[in-house]
């Protein structure tokens, strides 16, 4: 699967937009890009995830870059609840592994 | 749905001893997942089944862990002996296997501590 590379840590004000960017520049095309995030204590949850088109649903927005080397996730109005450990994959479809890297430590502040 | 269920939630022993850790995953999905997370090391993945069948063991860290699911509604990861280095908080996750791009299940999780 391709590696993804975040930024280790990020802050949001409450209220405000978090955009959280990730870079998988040796993506291949039938490889699904995934975002789950991990509060405190608590096991992964799914986001969102998408192959070319952005994408939409009630907790984010993705948006993959035409050549889809990056991508980047929008939390529209960001909430204290919103502070999390997001983690951005790559997965093959032909594969059910989903390997978790490092991600992005968001904190989101009053 | 109670989602994927797993226990017990803590789990605290002695060095040598065996530990059982139980998965239920969510009803009608058919790809189980274990993995292990540590402050150094992160979320690994240690074994995962699709229809009750191994598929990958790659991530199993010695001959002392094994796992196994004996039907669809149930798995263990289990650890024989137990070791300090052992100590982790372990996942599981279940999907829903239907073309390519299903979405994992987390469940809350077994922290484990071996003293």
């Amino acid at each position: 699967d391709a590696k993804t590379t975040q930024p280790p840590s990020m802050d949001c004000a409450e209220g405000r937009a978090a955009n959280l960017p990730c870079n998988h520049s040796t993506i291949s095309g039938n490889e699904y890009v995934y975002w789950y995030r991990q509060i405190h204590s608590q096991g992964p949850q799914y986001i969102i995830h998408g192959l070319k088109n952005n994408e939409t649903n009630e907790m984010a927005s993705l948006i993959i870059t035409e050549d889809r080397k990056s991508s980047t996730l929008i939390l529209p109005h960001a909430t204290l609840r919103d502070t999390a450990v997001y983690y951005c994959i790559v997965r093959s479809g032909n594969t059910d592994k989903l390997i978790f890297g490092t991600g992005t430590r968001l904190q989101v502040f009053p | 749905d109670a989602g994927v269920i797993q226990s017990p939630r803590h789990e605290v022993t002695e060095m040598g001893q065996e530990v059982t850790l139980r998965c239920k995953p969510i009803s009608g999905h058919n790809s189980l997942f274990w993995y292990r997370q540590t402050m150094m090391r992160g979320l690994e993945l240690l074994i995962y089944f699709n229809n009750n069948v191994p598929i990958d063991d790659s991530g199993m860290p010695e001959d002392r862990f094994s796992a196994k699911m004996p039907n669809a509604s149930f798995s263990t990861l289990k650890i024989q002996p137990s070791e300090p280095r052992d100590s982790a908080v372990y996942f599981c996750a279940s999907s829903s296997r239907t073309g390519g791009d299903e979405k994992l299940f987390f469940g809350s999780g077994t922290q484990l501590s071996v003293l």
